[in-house]
Formats: C-alpha cells, sequence, structure tokens
C-alpha cells in the first residue's frame, strides 16, 4: 500500500459527460502529480500542485483542470469528455517537489463510451 | 527538454534467464533516475534509484548503474522469475518539474 488513495477505482461514462477524479496523497505529503496511461502511450504528466497552488503543467486538455485543497487532496476534472480520454489516471505524491520517489496511487480508469 | 528513451517491448524470457532494459536519458543538470514497476492492474511502484554518476541502485535482484558518460540507467537482473512479469518504466528527475518517464517495457517471463 503506497498510502495514496484514489477514488473511484473505475468510471464508465458517456461522450460529453464531465466526471471527477479524487486524490489523497499520503500524510505529509505536499505535492502531487496527476499522469495519464493509454494503452498505446508511456505515462503523460498532465500537472503538478505544491501545498495548494500549481506548480507544473504537462500535456494537459484545457478540457481538463485540477485543483489541491488545503487539506492536499486534490482533484481532477475532465469535461466534454470524448472516447480518446478513456484511459488511466493516476496520482502520485512525494513529501517535496523534487528529490525523492513518488508514491503512486491505484489509479482510476475511465472509460468513456 | 527531458527526456528518457526505453528499449521497445515486449520482452519475453524464459525463467532464470538473464534480464536487460535499456534506457538513455537527455537532461539539464544532474538528475536522479529511478525504475519503476507496475504489476498488472496496479499503480506504479519504486523498484531502485540513483542520485549521482556511478551510483548502483538495487533490489530484489535487480540493479542499474548510473552512467553520466553514457547517460544510460540499464536495469538488470541474474535470473528472472515468472513473478517479475510486469511493466518496467525508466524515470529521471531534475528537480524543475515532475518526474520524466520512459514509454516502459513489458516483460513476459515464462516458465
Amino acid at each position: 500500500d503506497s498510502g495514496v488513495t484514489q477514488t473511484p477505482k473505475h468510471l464508465i461514462t458517456a461522450t460529453g459527460q464531465r466526471v471527477t477524479l479524487r486524490c489523497s496523497p499520503r500524510s505529509g505529503d505536499l505535492s502531487v502529480y496527476w499522469y495519464q496511461q493509454s494503452l498505446d502511450q508511456g505515462l503523460q504528466f498532465l500537472i503538478q500542485y505544491y501545498n495548494g497552488e500549481e506548480r507544473a503543467k504537462g500535456n494537459i486538455l484545457e478540457r481538463f483542470s485540477a485543483q489541491q485543497f488545503p487539506d492536499l487532496h486534490s482533484e481532477l476534472n475532465l469535461s466534454s469528455l470524448e472516447l480518446g480520454d478513456s484511459a488511466l489516471y493516476f496520482c502520485a505524491s512525494r513529501p517535496r517537489d523534487f528529490g525523492t520517489e513518488a508514491f503512486f496511487g491505484q489509479g482510476t480508469r475511465l472509460t468513456v463510451v | 527538454g527531458n527526456s528518457v528513451t526505453q528499449m521497445e517491448g515486449p520482452v519475453t524470457l524464459s525463467e532464470e534467464a538473464f534480464l536487460t532494459i535499456n534506457c538513455t536519458y537527455t537532461a539539464t543538470g544532474y538528475p536522479s533516475l529511478f525504475w519503476y514497476v507496475q504489476y498488472p492492474g496496479e499503480g506504479l511502484q519504486l523498484l531502485l534509484k540513483a542520485t549521482k554518476a556511478d551510483d548502483k541502485g538495487s533490489n530484489k535482484g535487480f540493479e542499474a548503474t548510473y552512467r553520466k558518460e553514457t547517460t544510460s540507467f540499464h536495469l538488470e537482473k541474474g535470473s528472472v522469475q515468472v513473478s517479475d512479469s510486469a511493466v518496467y518504466f525508466c524515470a529521471l528527475d531534475t528537480g524543475r518539474r515532475a518526474l520524466t518517464f520512459g514509454s516502459g517495457t513489458r516483460l513476459q517471463v515464462q516458465p
């Protein structure tokens, strides 16, 4: 158990809909990262938050947004969903924003139909 | 920018065979290097790491040496087991943003 909790584990939704994925980092970890893993691609970095503030952006679509709350949990919002958004979405946390290993949750598998 | 290149998979080996998964990187500065493993249906977990040149990371029989001169961090294991079947990711961290991952290499070990 990595200590990072993601909910829900599975999500099936229709095109055009909006969903929210939730991540609770390890106790005390200030940094939260979101990654997308598609079948034919590796891990694509989406966005990072550090202690409530956006720290870095990767290949995140404009239809996607995220935030980190005062209790350090984070939510990834995906809207106007398309078939191509079907993927595993991972959250990871680490104590600071560099230099230490990242701990990954088990992921949320999103299926858009 | 930073990037990690891994050998294409899948890699299929018989039990007790020797494993090498190649990883090379491009980075500014002096990155830390990691190998993560993803078992079926699970998230990624750290397998080993090295934080400076010539460091050797090791865990569960796996090893990788940080080679600055060849910008490589190849993963090796002397004798693989069926339970090692998984996807292996090489990653780097320069401290400027998130971990940069390679595309992953699927390992299949047959009894």
